[in-house]
């Protein structure tokens, strides 16, 4: 079955730390990849995505992520956490010719420190 | 534009009423997709439509309808609410092409059943 993993539930950081969030998914293709954030009481915004090529892709917000197919894995990072990159993130799967559907991930939620 | 449009942002149900949240896109897009938004779950898919007149079952379906007499609106219906359908609810929307584009999304109905 198709599924998305986010193996942790909540990372606090301190602010100007570096970050990595995980995500791993379970498909027998490459399917598309993403990652959304999603501030209190706000819906989700993209903050990347991965369809094909070059596997280190960059977002919005200073983030980043890295495709690694032999892990079927799409980590998100950043260099430098700001205060208000407070929020959750979802990882999330698409696959092709499937009406757009996407699967999430349970989400991670983030806490920055001072 | 305004985007993807939920209403209501909150609601509060006795088990066994009904009620439609509604939602509306003004982007003309084909695809429009109903999530629930559990703690600690992720997002579910609940329905999707590809276009007008034609919709399709997500993960979770059990208890809801849903129609597409428009490109613009995409209600859902709750028939006999129940306890377990307390939940944040996501309207989204993307436009025509791969199945990579990214996800429009509403800000939310917040509803509880009691």
């Amino acid at each position: 079955a198709q599924s998305v993993t986010q193996p942790d539930i909540h990372i606090t950081v301190s602010e100007g730390a570096s970050l990595e969030l995980r995500c791993n998914y379970s498909y027998g293709a490459t399917p598309y990849l993403f990652w959304y954030v999603q501030s209190p009481g706000q819906g989700l915004q993209l903050l990347l995505k991965y369809f094909s090529g070059d596997t280190l892709v960059q977002g919005i917000k200073g983030f980043e992520a890295e495709f690694k197919r032999s892990q079927s894995s799409f980590n998100l990072r950043k260099p430098s956490v700001h205060w208000s990159d407070a929020a959750e993130y979802f990882c999330a799967v698409g696959f092709y010719n499937q009406g757009g559907k996407l699967i999430f991930g349970q989400g991670t939620e983030l806490s920055v420190k001072p | 534009n305004a985007g993807v449009t939920q209403t209501p942002k909150f609601r509060i149900l006795k088990i066994g009423q009904s009620m439609t949240l509604q939602c509306a896109q003004d982007m003309n897009h084909n695809y429009m997709y109903w999530y629930r938004q559990d703690p600690g779950m992720g997002l579910k898919l609940i329905y999707y439509s590809v276009g007008a007149g034609i919709t399709d079952k997500g993960e979770v379906p059990n208890g809801y309808n849903v129609s597409r007499s428009t490109t613009e609106d995409f209600p859902l219906r709750l028939e006999l609410a129940a306890p377990s359908q307390t939940s944040v609810y996501f309207c989204a929307s993307r436009p025509p092409g791969n199945d990579g584009e990214k996800l429009f999304f509403g800000s939310g109905t917040q509803l509880s059943v009691l």
